[in-house]
């Protein structure tokens, strides 16, 4: 049973460009969070989506958008990168929306410098 | 004021002995409370959920507080392997997202 799984691994940016980070839920989950872990400090929520809207959004720019696709996959795009956007970049997943839900799996995450 | 709010430690745990930390969380509408541990480098992974009444596995404890507002971990006759960060995490009762303090770092030495 294929936990969840996030590409790339690592990547190299430069200031201004602008990236896509992909997302593949564990099996048998249909929501996908992404948070933005900065060195030191906890996560950050940036947003969820179900049924391929978004639900819920963290205190992040416009900048950052996602998509969900019917299978469940996830991207999230940052235009315009900043220095502050390094960080790793978490996916979890977990399966419906409602409030009691259930665990949040997260990926191996994607680690972004932007230089 | 942070929502979550974490000593970041680090706690220098003798192996053998207890260590203990809390958070304190500033929503009192957050109904539901973790905490997971992240390892270097790694993603966060779930320790332990916490209720009202208490909860114990293994090792761990980990007691809410909610009048107080506060969230308690701890470890009873750490091993080397605990060392690593935990993360406290609540979660309001409408939807999912989850709320993370910065994290204690506990590091068990021989």
């Amino acid at each position: 049973d294929a936990g969840v799984t996030q590409s790339p691994t690592h990547l190299i940016k430069t200031r201004g460009q602008q990236v896509t980070l992909r997302c593949s839920p564990k099996s048998g989950h249909d929501t996908v969070s992404w948070y933005q872990q900065a060195l030191g400090q906890g996560p950050q929520f940036i947003f969820q989506y179900y049924e391929e809207e978004e639900r819920q959004r963290g205190n992040f720019p416009d900048r950052f958008s996602g998509h969900q696709f019917p299978n469940y996959s996830s991207e999230l795009n940052v235009n315009a990168l900043l220095l502050g956007d390094s960080a790793l970049y978490l996916c979890a997943s977990s399966f419906g929306i409602a409030g009691a839900g259930e665990t949040q799996y997260f990926g191996p995450g994607t680690r972004l410098l932007v230089l | 004021r942070k929502e979550v709010e974490q000593d970041p430690g680090p706690f220098n745990v003798p192996e053998g002995a207890t260590v203990a930390f809390n958070c304190t969380y500033s929503n009192s509408a957050s109904q539901s409370f973790f905490w997971y541990r992240q390892d270097c480098r790694k993603e966060p992974k779930l320790l332990m959920s916490v209720y009202s009444s208490g909860n114990e596995d293994g090792r761990f404890t980990a007691q809410l507080n909610r009048a107080s507002q506060y969230i308690s971990l701890l470890i009873r006759d750490s091993k080397l392997s605990d060392s690593a960060t935990y993360l406290c995490v609540g979660r309001l009762a409408a939807g999912n997202k989850l709320t993370f303090g910065g994290g204690t770092r506990v590091l068990v030495k021989p």
